[in-house]
């Protein structure tokens, strides 16, 4: 079974300009969710969708945006990008039920 | 809604000795309790895990500890190996909402 795939790998941003990042989950799974990974904060929870419904969502603040389509795909939308947005963006998905998370390589996005 | 405390920050093993990583948490929460392996460069990749209602859970070379009572948990990498060396990440699942929150993550070096 493939793993939980990012696209692209890398972004370089200027400050003010809008991301987009892309993410196909495990064959099956239907929960998808996003994580922010920085050397200060550590790893924390941005948001989780379900079946096309943001289930769940963490404390960041409205730039921070996403969606489910329809086959599970997710996408990710920062707005407005601050140099502190640089960071690696983790998506993970989980099947049904109470089952681990799995998790892709990422997304290092840089703000400049 | 979880709160996670992870040490030692850095560990220094030999060849085929043990590691021990630990783990405390704040909040009862009945879904998995999970161990991520992260190599640089890559995501957290999902080594072990384990449901609340387990004490113990072996797979290999790696073993969770989880001590419910105490809210603790650990995880236990026998004959360590240097290809073992990396950060691992502790994480348990937070109340009210499907999510992990993770501890600060331990750097292993496992010395030849």
């Amino acid at each position: 079974k493939a793993g939980v795939t990012q696209t692209p790998r890398y972004l370089i941003k200027t400050r003010g300009q809008q991301v987009t990042l892309s993410c196909s989950p495990i064959s099956g799974h239907r929960s998808v969710s996003w994580y922010q990974q920085t050397p200060g904060q550590g790893l924390q929870f941005l948001f989780e969708y379900f079946s096309e419904t943001q289930r769940n969502k963490g404390n960041f603040p409205g730039r921070f945006s996403g969606r489910q389509f329809s086959n599970s795909r997710s996408e990710m939308n920062v707005s407005t990008l601050e140099l502190g947005d640089s960071a690696l963006y983790l998506c993970a998905s989980r099947g049904t039920g109470e089952s681990p998370l799995h998790f892709g390589n990422g997304t290092r996005l840089t703000v400049t | 809604q979880q709160q996670v405390k992870q040490s030692p920050q850095s560990l220094i093993v030999q060849k085929g000795g043990i590691s021990i990583i630990n783990c405390a948490y704040e909040n009862t929460a009945f879904d998995y309790f999970p161990w991520y392996q992260q190599f640089p460069g890559k995501g957290p990749a999902l080594l072990i895990a384990i449901r609340p209602d387990v004490s113990e859970k072996k797979e290999g070379r790696f073993t969770i500890s989880f001590n419910k009572s105490a809210k603790q948990f650990s995880l236990h990498i026998m004959d360590s190996q240097p290809g073992d060396s990396a950060t691992y990440f502790c994480a348990a699942p937070d109340t009210g909402r499907r999510a992990l929150t993770f501890g600060s993550g331990t750097r292993l070096q496992v010395q030849p």
